[in-house]
């Protein structure tokens, strides 16, 4: 089955810096990537996503990229402020196209 | 903006008793999911359900667990004899359809078993 793995555990980046976490997936067959903000106690809330058929998404600060031949793709947060700080979840659409999977999350923390 | 939601927000069982956590998702959505977080750690899919049936379950879906959409607008996880390790946050998801992929999660069980 599918499987997701999310770098780093942890990130802790001074206001205003970028942020960068990245994300593997291990089936080929996945077509649909959303990325997922948790805080503290709160339920998961997609932020943004993209199709196989695009390499990247931009939503004002935060963009994705994708590249399906290494299956790899990754969530770049631009002039992050403290409320960007919360755990973010990578996922990929599982082989049967009717599951989502989560990667392991990545504690992002923006430091004022 | 719709919203799916959960009852009760936290339940406190003794292990081995049953338990029902409730979800009623958005009204035009086709496919349900139960999905799960033990403290810490990252969201594990238990269970899709579409057309009055389980589409797919994972390993942790063990035959302690069902779902029942009993009425037009409830879908339910019952966990039958509730162990210690049970002891998580539930979060129920919908969608619309397969082609929309972008999951609705509620605002979740924390399921404490003691």
């Amino acid at each position: 089955g599918e499987n997701v793995e999310q770098h780093p555990s942890t990130l802790s980046v001074q206001e205003g810096d970028s942020a960068v976490i990245k994300c593997t997936y291990s089936d080929s067959a996945s077509n649909y990537f959303p990325w997922y903000k948790q805080e503290l106690g709160k339920r998961p809330q997609l932020i943004i996503d993209i199709r196989s058929n695009v390499g990247e998404k931009k939503d004002q600060r935060i963009a994705v990229t994708l590249n399906k031949t290494a299956k790899h793709f990754s969530l770049h947060i631009t002039e992050t402020q403290p409320e960007d700080s919360a755990v973010y979840f990578c996922a990929a659409i599982g082989t049967s196209y009717d599951k989502v999977i989560f990667g392991p999350g990545t504690s992002l923390s923006v430091i004022p | 903006e719709p919203e799916v939601t959960q009852t009760p927000s936290h339940q406190v069982t003794q292990m081995g008793q049953e338990v029902i956590l409730r979800c009623v998702p958005i009204s035009n959505h086709l496919y349900f999911y139960w999905y799960r977080q033990i403290l810490g750690q990252k969201v594990e899919f238990l269970v899709s359900f579409y057309n009055n049936e389980i589409s797919e379950k994972s390993e942790i879906f063990d035959d302690q667990f069902s779902v029942e959409r009993p009425d037009g607008s409830n879908f339910t996880l019952k966990i039958r004899s509730t162990k210690l390790e049970d002891s998580a946050m539930y979060f129920c998801a919908s969608s619309e359809s397969l082609q929309n992929y972008g999951y609705t999660f509620g605002s979740g069980t924390r399921l404490t078993v003691v």
